[in-house]
Protein backbone atom coordinates (compact mmCIF):
# COMPACT_ATOMS: atom_id res chain seq x y z
CA UNK A 1 0.00 0.00 0.00
CA UNK A 2 1.04 3.42 -0.56
CA UNK A 3 3.38 5.23 2.45
CA UNK A 4 3.60 9.30 3.00
CA UNK A 5 6.37 10.33 4.90
CA UNK A 6 6.65 13.85 5.85
CA UNK A 7 8.93 16.21 7.13
CA UNK A 8 10.17 18.50 9.43
CA UNK A 9 7.58 16.72 12.52
CA UNK A 10 7.68 20.72 13.93
CA UNK A 11 8.84 23.64 12.26
CA UNK A 12 9.12 27.18 14.13
CA UNK A 13 9.86 30.52 12.03
CA UNK A 14 9.48 34.37 12.33
CA UNK A 15 6.13 35.91 11.38
CA UNK A 16 6.62 37.05 8.08
CA UNK A 17 9.03 34.57 6.77
CA UNK A 18 8.73 31.27 3.96
CA UNK A 19 7.75 27.63 5.75
CA UNK A 20 8.26 24.55 3.53
CA UNK A 21 7.09 21.19 4.17
CA UNK A 22 8.12 18.26 2.73
CA UNK A 23 6.34 15.07 1.65
CA UNK A 24 7.78 12.08 0.02
CA UNK A 25 5.00 8.85 -1.29
CA UNK A 26 5.96 5.45 -2.58
CA UNK A 27 2.92 4.33 -4.60
CA UNK A 28 3.90 6.08 -8.39
CA UNK A 29 -0.10 5.10 -8.94
CA UNK A 30 -0.66 8.00 -6.78
CA UNK A 31 -2.56 10.66 -8.67
CA UNK A 32 -3.88 13.11 -6.10
CA UNK A 33 -2.26 14.86 -3.21
CA UNK A 34 -4.10 17.51 -0.60
CA UNK A 35 -2.74 19.35 1.97
CA UNK A 36 -4.65 19.76 5.37
CA UNK A 37 -4.25 22.49 8.48
CA UNK A 38 -5.65 21.27 11.61
CA UNK A 39 -6.13 23.43 14.60
CA UNK A 40 -6.28 21.78 17.92
CA UNK A 41 -9.82 20.68 18.66
CA UNK A 42 -10.66 20.97 15.11
CA UNK A 43 -11.46 18.97 12.03
CA UNK A 44 -8.71 19.06 9.04
CA UNK A 45 -9.77 21.31 6.55
CA UNK A 46 -8.47 20.85 2.86
CA UNK A 47 -6.36 24.34 2.32
CA UNK A 48 -4.70 23.33 -1.22
CA UNK A 49 -4.47 20.52 -3.86
CA UNK A 50 -2.75 19.21 -6.73
CA UNK A 51 -3.15 16.30 -9.63
CA UNK A 52 -0.14 14.43 -10.82
CA UNK A 53 -0.38 16.60 -14.63
CA UNK A 54 0.21 19.61 -12.85
CA UNK A 55 3.53 20.53 -11.49
CA UNK A 56 2.42 23.41 -9.41
CA UNK A 57 -0.37 25.52 -8.21
CA UNK A 58 -0.63 28.65 -5.84
CA UNK A 59 -3.42 29.85 -3.61
CA UNK A 60 -2.41 33.64 -2.17
CA UNK A 61 0.28 32.76 -0.08
CA UNK A 62 0.02 29.15 0.01
CA UNK A 63 1.63 26.67 -2.56
CA UNK A 64 2.16 23.04 -3.43
CA UNK A 65 4.89 21.42 -5.82
CA UNK A 66 5.10 18.44 -7.22
CA UNK A 67 8.13 16.02 -8.36
CA UNK A 68 6.55 12.64 -9.87
CA UNK A 69 9.92 11.59 -10.82
CA UNK A 70 11.02 11.71 -7.06
CA UNK A 71 7.68 11.06 -5.70
CA UNK A 72 7.79 14.20 -3.89
CA UNK A 73 5.38 16.70 -3.22
CA UNK A 74 5.98 20.37 -1.26
CA UNK A 75 3.72 23.10 0.69
CA UNK A 76 5.04 26.45 0.77
CA UNK A 77 3.93 28.78 3.02
CA UNK A 78 4.72 32.48 2.59
CA UNK A 79 4.40 36.01 4.34
CA UNK A 80 4.11 33.61 7.32
CA UNK A 81 0.85 35.07 9.66
CA UNK A 82 0.20 33.92 13.52
CA UNK A 83 -3.45 32.40 12.34
CA UNK A 84 -0.80 29.71 10.41
CA UNK A 85 0.04 28.03 13.72
CA UNK A 86 -1.38 24.79 13.45
CA UNK A 87 -0.58 20.83 12.17
CA UNK A 88 -0.11 20.53 8.59
CA UNK A 89 -0.81 17.33 7.21
CA UNK A 90 -0.18 15.74 3.37
CA UNK A 91 -2.10 12.90 1.98
CA UNK A 92 -2.07 11.16 -1.26
CA UNK A 93 -4.09 8.51 -3.13
CA UNK A 94 -4.33 6.61 -6.26
CA UNK A 95 -8.37 7.70 -6.93
CA UNK A 96 -9.12 4.96 -8.47
CA UNK A 97 -12.38 3.37 -7.49
CA UNK A 98 -11.10 4.14 -4.23
CA UNK A 99 -10.54 7.99 -2.87
CA UNK A 100 -9.18 6.58 0.70
CA UNK A 101 -6.39 9.23 1.58
CA UNK A 102 -2.84 7.99 3.16
CA UNK A 103 -1.69 10.69 5.15
CA UNK A 104 1.53 11.59 6.21
CA UNK A 105 2.32 12.26 10.20
CA UNK A 106 1.76 15.56 10.82
CA UNK A 107 3.70 19.27 10.94
CA UNK A 108 3.42 21.27 14.01
CA UNK A 109 3.70 24.61 12.60
CA UNK A 110 4.79 27.46 15.18
CA UNK A 111 4.75 31.18 13.88
CA UNK A 112 6.63 33.39 16.31
CA UNK A 113 5.42 36.85 16.39
CA UNK B 1 -25.39 23.05 1.94
CA UNK B 2 -24.83 21.35 5.12
CA UNK B 3 -21.22 19.79 5.14
CA UNK B 4 -20.36 16.22 6.78
CA UNK B 5 -22.82 16.01 9.34
CA UNK B 6 -20.93 13.51 13.27
CA UNK B 7 -22.58 13.15 16.14
CA UNK B 8 -22.22 12.93 18.94
CA UNK B 9 -18.99 15.15 19.68
CA UNK B 10 -18.12 13.94 22.44
CA UNK B 11 -18.97 10.34 23.48
CA UNK B 12 -17.63 8.61 27.08
CA UNK B 13 -17.79 5.22 27.53
CA UNK B 14 -16.46 3.06 30.16
CA UNK B 15 -14.74 -0.25 29.58
CA UNK B 16 -16.59 -2.76 27.79
CA UNK B 17 -19.33 -0.45 26.84
CA UNK B 18 -20.42 -0.07 23.18
CA UNK B 19 -19.92 3.07 20.80
CA UNK B 20 -22.13 4.41 18.25
CA UNK B 21 -20.69 7.33 15.83
CA UNK B 22 -22.31 8.94 13.13
CA UNK B 23 -22.06 9.86 10.02
CA UNK B 24 -24.26 11.67 7.76
CA UNK B 25 -22.75 12.57 4.26
CA UNK B 26 -22.87 15.68 2.26
CA UNK B 27 -25.96 16.03 -0.17
CA UNK B 28 -25.70 14.14 -2.70
CA UNK B 29 -22.49 11.94 -1.73
CA UNK B 30 -22.61 7.95 -1.87
CA UNK B 31 -19.37 7.12 -0.52
CA UNK B 32 -18.31 7.51 3.05
CA UNK B 33 -14.48 7.18 4.41
CA UNK B 34 -13.95 6.89 8.54
CA UNK B 35 -10.38 7.25 10.01
CA UNK B 36 -8.88 7.66 13.17
CA UNK B 37 -6.83 10.17 15.21
CA UNK B 38 -5.11 9.10 18.48
CA UNK B 39 -4.09 12.03 20.22
CA UNK B 40 -0.68 13.43 19.03
CA UNK B 41 -1.07 11.83 16.08
CA UNK B 42 -1.93 11.88 12.72
CA UNK B 43 -5.22 10.62 10.57
CA UNK B 44 -5.16 6.35 10.01
CA UNK B 45 -7.85 5.34 7.39
CA UNK B 46 -10.49 2.68 9.02
CA UNK B 47 -13.14 2.04 6.24
CA UNK B 48 -14.46 3.01 3.08
CA UNK B 49 -18.36 2.55 2.31
CA UNK B 50 -20.59 3.18 -0.53
CA UNK B 51 -24.57 2.52 0.39
CA UNK B 52 -25.04 -0.82 1.08
CA UNK B 53 -21.26 -1.90 0.73
CA UNK B 54 -17.92 -1.67 2.46
CA UNK B 55 -15.63 -1.63 -0.06
CA UNK B 56 -12.23 -1.17 1.99
CA UNK B 57 -11.85 -1.88 5.47
CA UNK B 58 -7.61 -3.07 5.38
CA UNK B 59 -7.46 -0.11 7.94
CA UNK B 60 -10.51 -1.93 10.51
CA UNK B 61 -9.17 -3.18 13.47
CA UNK B 62 -10.45 -7.11 12.95
CA UNK B 63 -11.92 -7.47 15.88
CA UNK B 64 -14.92 -4.93 17.98
CA UNK B 65 -15.27 -3.28 15.52
CA UNK B 66 -17.60 -2.97 12.30
CA UNK B 67 -19.22 0.12 10.21
CA UNK B 68 -22.30 0.30 8.04
CA UNK B 69 -24.00 2.42 5.66
CA UNK B 70 -27.59 1.13 5.24
CA UNK B 71 -29.86 2.36 1.71
CA UNK B 72 -31.35 4.91 4.49
CA UNK B 73 -29.76 7.05 7.18
CA UNK B 74 -26.29 7.77 8.18
CA UNK B 75 -23.40 5.70 8.19
CA UNK B 76 -22.41 4.17 11.51
CA UNK B 77 -19.04 3.05 13.09
CA UNK B 78 -19.76 0.68 16.11
CA UNK B 79 -17.35 -0.31 18.51
CA UNK B 80 -17.70 -2.90 20.85
CA UNK B 81 -16.65 -3.69 24.42
CA UNK B 82 -14.56 -0.38 24.36
CA UNK B 83 -10.91 -0.42 25.77
CA UNK B 84 -9.06 2.74 26.58
CA UNK B 85 -6.90 2.45 23.89
CA UNK B 86 -10.03 3.51 21.38
CA UNK B 87 -10.01 7.01 22.99
CA UNK B 88 -9.25 8.79 19.81
CA UNK B 89 -10.69 11.09 17.49
CA UNK B 90 -12.94 9.44 14.29
CA UNK B 91 -13.48 11.55 11.68
CA UNK B 92 -15.97 10.78 8.79
CA UNK B 93 -15.13 12.38 5.10
CA UNK B 94 -18.07 11.69 1.81
CA UNK B 95 -17.50 11.85 -1.85
CA UNK B 96 -19.57 11.50 -4.91
CA UNK B 97 -17.34 9.00 -6.16
CA UNK B 98 -16.44 10.21 -9.42
CA UNK B 99 -12.89 11.34 -8.18
CA UNK B 100 -10.33 11.97 -7.06
CA UNK B 101 -12.09 15.10 -5.54
CA UNK B 102 -10.93 16.92 -2.49
CA UNK B 103 -12.27 15.23 0.66
CA UNK B 104 -13.79 17.63 3.16
CA UNK B 105 -14.31 16.28 7.13
CA UNK B 106 -16.72 16.32 9.46
CA UNK B 107 -16.35 17.76 13.03
CA UNK B 108 -15.56 14.53 14.19
CA UNK B 109 -16.37 12.27 17.24
CA UNK B 110 -14.07 12.78 20.35
CA UNK B 111 -14.46 9.04 21.96
CA UNK B 112 -13.33 9.18 25.67
CA UNK B 113 -13.16 6.07 27.27
CA UNK B 114 -12.81 5.57 30.97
Amino acid sequence: GENVEQHPSTLSVQEGDSAVIKCTYSDSASNYFPWYKQELGKRPQLIIDIRSNVGEKKDQRIAVTLNKTAKHFSLHITETQPEDSAVYFCAATTGFGNEKLTFGTGTRLTIIP
Amino acid sequence: NAGVMQNPRHLVRRRGQEARLRCSPMKGHSHVYWYRQLPEEGLKFMVYLQKENIIDESGMPKERFSAEFPKEGPSILRIQQVVRGDSAAYFCASSPGTGPVPLHFGNGTRLTVT
